[in-house]
């Protein structure tokens, strides 16, 4: 799986949009962008996922550049309860093992 | 959490007691998995079952053991031979596909008294 890097924290006021980026330069022609996020003591929770086309959901829109290494998760109108760690990693879809390797993931603090 | 139950919520263990966390799912999804999780950690996957009465060893195995009877159900017993299991438990279930997505349950915390 591509190594990814993301801003370990940012913050959003409420009701804006919040854009989370994720660069991951050595992606491969197959791997997707899958992004989960992980509120406080709770299970991580699947957001969105694309190969190279934008993507949108009833959650949130993600964004690959057409060169594909990097992307943006945006939250178009964060609330408080947007608040949560959140994780980009690529991966190739399909695979028989399926392991999730989670990085660092960027903190998202929505203030009021 | 989609359609994946854990249970219970918390659960408080005596060292030396084996213990077992429930994790159902409704899903029909074939391939699940187990995870841990520690405090600022990521994920560490412990076993994963692709298909009905087969499964297999994560990266941290060693303590633990799983069945897999039925598709619905993957039950994981964490043994007295587990040195360090209070930890965070993570279930999840996985579509099959090009573009296979896990979705995880809420997740069972254990405590080692």
């Amino acid at each position: 799986d591509a190594k990814t890097t993301q801003p370990p924290s940012m913050d959003c006021a409420e009701g804006r949009a919040a854009n989370l980026p994720c660069n991951h330069s050595t992606i491969s022609g197959n791997e997707y962008v899958y992004w989960y996020r992980q509120i406080h003591s709770q299970g991580p929770q699947y957001i969105i996922h694309g190969l190279k086309n934008n993507e949108t959901n009833e959650m949130a829109s993600l964004i690959i550049t057409e060169d594909r290494k990097s992307s943006t998760l945006i939250l178009p109108h964060a609330t408080l309860r947007d608040t949560a760690v959140y994780y980009c990693i690529v991966r190739a879809g399909g695979t028989s093992y399926g392991k999730l390797t989670f990085g660092q993931g960027t903190i998202l603090t929505v203030h009021p | 959490d989609g359609g994946i139950t854990q249970s219970p919520k918390y659960l408080f263990r005596k060292e030396g007691q084996n213990v077992t966390l429930s994790c159902e799912q409704n899903l029909n999804h074939d391939a699940m998995y187990w995870y841990r999780q520690d405090p600022g950690q990521g994920l560490r996957l412990i076993y994963y079952s692709q298909i009905v009465n087969d499964f297999q060893k994560g990266d941290i195995a060693e303590g633990y053991s799983v069945s897999r009877e039925k598709k619905e159900s993957f039950p994981l017993t964490v043994t007295s031979a587990q040195k360090n299991p209070t930890a965070f438990y993570l279930c999840a279930s996985r579509t099959s596909g090009a573009a296979d997505t896990q979705y995880f349950g809420p997740g069972t915390r254990l405590t080692v008294l």
